[in-house]
């Protein structure tokens, strides 16, 4: 089955910049998306279509791809922005592929 | 703005059916997937599986020969059923939208979750 690979932690300080990263050898050819998911609550997306934010996300959340690797880039990390966050794409088999997660600590 | 809930029994038996439905309001459930997920205390989101308002449906390969799901339009709903369940299928089960705009297979609405616990 088709796997998305992400580092399962990432460690920020308050200002800096938190990058993950997301591997799926289908990614070259497809789209990416990520949800972030506070302790406690249900996931909510965060960026979609690689690189695109929806209405109400703060420009400090970023996306990018190149071959086979999707990123998750948060500029001038806040405190508010730990949480889990999770790569998804799909595969032929599988409409809905989500990576294993990366917890962000922002230290 | 759409909003769904999930509802069923939090507490199953080994071996026994589990069954969750899932309410759609503020809009209509035609035209959009609709997909089931879940995740188990402190581990990650497993897509389980996803249902179209006119019935056709994609499971997990990994589940799909314990998992079905259906739908009523007229009442707002889809439903989950998960058969020969263990202690492996304790998590929260959520249910979800397909984006409008967002492009394809992408999760826009959530519901809050429900636990559903396995034991006996």
């Amino acid at each position: 089955s088709y796997k998305l690979t992400q580092p399962p932690s990432v460690s920020v300080s308050p200002g800096q910049t938190a990058s993950i990263s997301c591997s799926g050898d289908k990614l070259v050819n497809q789209y990416a998306c990520w949800y972030q998911q506070k302790a406690g609550q249900s996931p909510a997306l965060v960026i979609y279509q690689d690189n695109k934010r929806p209405p109400g996300i703060p420009e400090r959340f970023s996306g990018s791809s190149s071959g086979n690797t999707a990123t998750l880039t948060i500029t001038g990390t806040q405190a508010m922005d730990e949480a889990d966050y999770y790569c998804q794409a799909w595969d032929s088999n599988t409409p809905v592929v989500f990576g294993g997660g990366t917890k962000l600590t922002v230290l | 703005q759409v909003q769904v809930q999930e509802s069923g029994p939090g507490l199953v038996k080994p071996s026994e059916t589990l069954s969750l439905t899932c309410t759609v309001s503020g809009g209509s459930i035609s035209g959009y997937f609709w997909s089931w997920i879940r995740q188990p205390a402190g581990k990650g989101l497993e897509w389980i599986g996803r249902i179209h308002s006119s019935g056709s449906s994609n499971y997990n390969p990994s589940l799909e020969s314990r998992v079905s799901m259906s739908v009523d339009t007229s009442k707002n709903q889809f439903y989950l059923r998960l058969t020969s369940v263990t202690a492996a299928d304790t998590a929260v089960y959520y249910c979800a939208r397909d984006s409008e705009d967002y492009g394809d297979n992408v999760q826009e609405v959530w519901g809050q979750g429900t636990l559903v616990t396995v034991s006996s």
